[in-house]
């Protein structure tokens, strides 16, 4: 069983696009956050949602716009696509509280803006 | 700006030697650290984690040593395999209602040669 999985695994799309990917996790988790790791592996967190409700919101392009129909699934919906998006986009979840503070990643979307 | 700074950027041993991992962070509000392990293609694991209030923390092979007060921390590998050829991230997180603020160093690839 996939504990958190996000589809698609790869995404090849030109500028100016409009893409979605989605992230669901089955381990019960209150907490889902969204990261971006680009190509040196720098990873930063972009948002966080808890129980559908928007906790971390980074700086990030309000061409980002992350959705949580519920609190197993948080979506993440990129307008207009740049080729400076191209990264790795990891879905992660924990359950959000003081002492279980571990986070369990997904196996990435690779995106490429062509 | 960097949270958590991380050296090296890369490490080559041989299989049996000792890789050390050094981070360093200035917030005193980060309350847990953990250590992240990434094989190529996959989404960050959490390896092995300290709260500051202790100085050291050993699983297996992996240990963790802990500077409150120079504000640093460092992974140790011993007896390196080249299984455990990875990307290492240390992270400093911050508790917020809800959910867990990871800040993640920018990653040492180790290569471990047979």
């Amino acid at each position: 069983d996939t504990a958190v999985s996000q589809t698609p695994k790869y995404l090849v799309t030109q500028m100016g696009n409009d893409k979605s990917i989605k992230c669901e996790q089955n381990l019960g988790h209150d907490t889902m956050y969204w990261y971006k790791q680009d190509s040196k592996k720098f990873l930063k967190i972009m948002f966080s949602y808890n129980n559908k409700e928007l906790i971390i919101n980074e700086t990030v392009p309000n061409r980002f716009s992350p959705k949580s129909p519920d609190k197993a699934h948080l979506n993440l919906h990129i307008n207009s696509l740049e080729l400076g998006d191209s990264a790795v986009y990891f879905c992660a979840s924990s359950q959000g509280s003081p002492g279980e503070e571990t986070q369990y990643f997904g196996p990435g979307t690779r995106l490429l803006v062509l | 700006q960097q949270q958590v700074k991380q050296s090296p950027q890369s490490l080559i041993v041989q299989k049996g030697g000792i890789p050390i991992i050094n981070c360093a962070y200035e917030n005193t509000a980060f309350d847990y650290f953990p250590w992240y392990q990434q094989f190529p293609g996959k989404g960050p694991a959490l390896l092995i984690a300290i709260r500051p209030d202790v100085s050291e923390k050993k699983e297996g092979r992996f240990t963790i040593s802990f500077n409150k007060s120079a504000k640093q921390f460092s992974l140790h590998i011993m007896d390196s395999q080249p299984g455990d050829s990875a990307t290492y991230f240390c992270a400093a997180n911050r508790d917020l209602t809800g959910a867990n603020n990871l800040f993640f160093g920018t990653g040492t690839r180790l290569t471990v040669i047979p």
